[in-house]
């Protein structure tokens, strides 16, 4: 059984870019839900998806937005990158809505 | 929307001694409390979780405990190691949201 996987592990961007990151799921989950964390904080959460529809969202604006597939790995994408961006961006997969979520390694984002 | 704290943001202990962190939540339907351990560089890797139908629960050195009237639940772990040194975060799930407390740094001084 493989574990949450992401990519790439790191990236550097500059503002007003636009950045994709990736995230495959837990064998088995069909449920992918994303979080930011800023250094010496804890995971905020982006949104959600299951079985290929957002079910749920954190307040983010709208140019956070996700992606799921059918075999349900999972992109985000943010656009007119800020400053503030920058942060280690988590996916955590989990079986249904309700469950244990388990997370990724984290792709860790710096916008000069 | 659910809002999560977390005591203390650092604690250093003895090793062999027992380390307690503890959380407090807002929202009265949160019903799963899950305790992550991120290491440097790492995502955050569950070590117990608790769901709102029970009090207690055990796994080996580390246990958790609910009190749903005072709303807060605490992290122990016993027989402290220095492979326990790293940061811990609490959360609480609302409909399909975690809400993440900001971390408890722990080190266990060998």
């Amino acid at each position: 059984e493989t574990g949450v996987t992401q990519s790439p592990t790191h990236l550097i961007k500059t503002r007003g870019q636009q950045v994709t990151l990736r995230c495959s799921s837990q064998s088995g989950h069909n449920t992918v839900s994303w979080y930011q964390q800023a250094l010496g904080q804890g995971p905020q959460f982006i949104f959600q998806y299951y079985r290929e529809e957002e079910n749920g969202r954190g307040n983010f604006p709208p140019r956070f937005s996700g992606l799921q597939f059918p075999n349900y790995s999972s992109e985000l994408n943010v656009n007119a990158l800020e400053l503030d961006d920058s942060a280690l961006y988590l996916c955590a997969s989990s079986f249904g809505t309700l469950y244990t979520q388990y997370f990724g390694p984290g792709t860790r984002l710096t916008v000069l | 929307g659910e809002n999560v704290e977390q005591h203390p943001s650092t604690l250093s202990v003895q090793e062999g001694d027992s380390a307690v962190i503890k959380c407090t939540y807002s929202d009265s339907a949160s019903n799963y409390f899950p305790w992550y351990k991120q290491e440097l560089g790492k995502g955050p890797q569950l070590i117990i979780d608790i769901r709102s139908n029970v009090g207690e629960k055990k796994d080996q050195r580390i246990a958790v405990t609910l009190n749903k009237t005072a709303k807060h639940f605490s992290l122990h772990i016993t027989e402290t190691q220095p492979e326990d040194s790293a940061v811990y975060f609490c959360a609480a799930s609302l409909s399909n949201q975690f809400y993440f407390g900001t971390g408890t740094s722990l080190t266990v001084i060998p």
